[in-house]
């Protein structure tokens, strides 16, 4: 199982960002995905949740209307697509995988992607 | 939400000592709990799912305890290894939810 995360960087507040998680190693269309983030120095803080089915969809309170998770089955992709970003959305940004349909844990992790906010 | 806290915040300890740490959620998980593993500057590590069932390849010296609104994780022999920090999970809704961590070390 692989995880590979990609598209952070550095970006104005109020500007937008497309974060993918390339998977491998596994039948990417029958496990959820996750995506986790941490902020330098922080706890771990979920994000957002997609079902293997595509159909669910769930996101955490400080991203709800701004972020929106989406997968790529044919390619074993998952995305966040990240708008109106806040200084306080800066961090290391994990895609992380679920043991089945949607158990809301993460038995494996990508290495994360940083993503700063700041003008 | 539901709110998780962990204590200690910090602990520290030596090779061999066992430690004890502590996840309390604001209210009933029933077993909807699991224990994470974070080494600097790594992603984290599923140690525990279901409050005290063991993940593939994890030491024995690891185990977790507890149901409804109290858990515990133990190591029973600490090794070097294991200086990190520890982040309990709860997933009994459909937003889930960290404690703050547990850093151990030496």
């Amino acid at each position: 199982v692989q995880l590979v995360e990609s598209g952070g960087g550095v970006v104005q507040p109020g500007r937008s960002l497309r974060l993918s998680c390339a998977a491998s190693g596994f039948t990417f269309s029958a496990y959820a995905t996750h995506w986790v983030r941490q902020a330098p120095g922080k706890g771990l803080e979920w994000v957002a949740s997609i079902s293997s089915d595509e159909v669910n969809k769930y996101y955490a309170d400080a991203v709800k209307g701004r972020f929106t998770i989406s997968r790529d089955t044919s390619r074993k992709t998952m995305f966040l697509q990240m708008n109106s970003l806040r200084a306080e959305d800066t961090a290391v940004y994990y895609c992380a995988r679920d043991p089945g349909f949607l158990e809301r844990i993460f038995d494996y992790w990508g290495q994360g992607t940083l993503v700063t906010v700041s003008s | 939400d539901i709110q998780m806290t962990q204590f200690p915040s910090t602990l520290s300890a030596s090779v061999g000592d066992r430690v004890t740490i502590t996840c309390r959620a604001s209210q009933n998980i029933i077993r909807w709990l699991a224990w994470y593993q974070q080494r600097p500057g790594k992603a984290p590590k599923l140690l525990i799912s279901k409050a005290s069932t063991l993940e593939s390849g994890v030491p024995s010296r690891f185990s977790g305890s507890g149901s409804g609104t109290e858990f515990t994780l133990t190591i029973s022999r600490l090794q070097p290894d294991d200086f990190a920090t520890y982040y309990c999970q709860q997933y009994n809704s459909n937003v889930v939810t960290f404690g703050p961590g547990t850093k151990v070390d030496i």
